[in-house]
């Protein structure tokens, strides 16, 4: 499979707990983004990377939120000390390095429920 | 700011018919515009890629129209089938900030047999 790939695809958690996510985007992709969703919404950006740097980083992206990655490969997304309203789907996604109109692919999510 | 609207929030068609799917958004500065498909608890899907200098592309049962001037783009899909059912998302990449992708909350189609 050469798409997006997120794991896992659910995680239950307890409040207070800490929960990382991880993603790999397409193989040839240096764009790398995370978007959130709640029900009945559309995705809101959290944050972008270029290669290994982070780029941008949303206002919803408090400091309980952090995200890497090292290699320019793969991502992870950690929530510490988790709260109910972070209870969301998680969804990453890539892009080539060609301008600003490419197209975006993202993966199948994680879903996250905070009890 | 970049507002993306999608409406309506949601449409019941029988099956067979053709239908319209509208986005408008409120700043026309626009790299592209991309629909996709989400099926309920699953990722996205992404169905056409319009770039800001083209008016069209089609795929298949779909045609995506954009009209920059306007701040409108519609999804068109032809002799639809239950298997269309799902929420559709219009998202733009503004130029103000190329590193986001910015979506409306989506229309959910539900195709009946």
């Amino acid at each position: 499979d050469t798409g997006v790939s997120q794991n896992p695809r659910h995680k239950i958690t307890k409040r207070g707990q800490n929960v990382t996510f991880r993603c790999d985007p397409i193989s040839e992709h240096n764009r790398l983004y995370w978007y959130r969703q709640t029900l009945g919404q559309g995705p809101e950006f959290l944050t972008y990377f270029q290669n290994e740097a982070q780029l941008e980083k949303s206002r919803l992206l408090s400091d309980r939120f952090s995200a890497e990655r090292p290699k320019g490969s793969f991502s992870t997304l950690e929530i510490q000390r988790t709260e109910q309203g972070d209870s969301a789907m998680y969804l990453c996604a890539s892009s080539l390095p060609q301008g600003a109109g490419t197209e975006a692919f993202f993966g199948q999510g994680t879903r996250l429920t905070v009890v | 700011k970049q507002e993306v609207t999608q409406i309506p929030a949601a449409l019941s068609v029988p099956e067979g018919e053709n239908l319209v799917l509208n986005c408008s958004f409120t700043d026309s500065a626009i790299y592209n515009l991309q629909w996709f498909r989400q099926d309920p608890g699953k990722g996205l899907t992404s169905l056409l890629l319009i770039q800001s200098s083209q008016r069209e592309q089609t795929s298949g049962r779909l045609n995506a129209s954009l009209d920059k001037s306007s701040g409108r783009s519609t999804l068109y899909i032809a002799a639809s089938q239950p298997g269309d059912s799902a929420t559709y998302l219009c998202a733009v990449r503004p130029h103000s900030s190329a590193s986001k992708i910015i979506f409306g909350s989506g229309t959910r189609l539900s195709i009946r047999p």
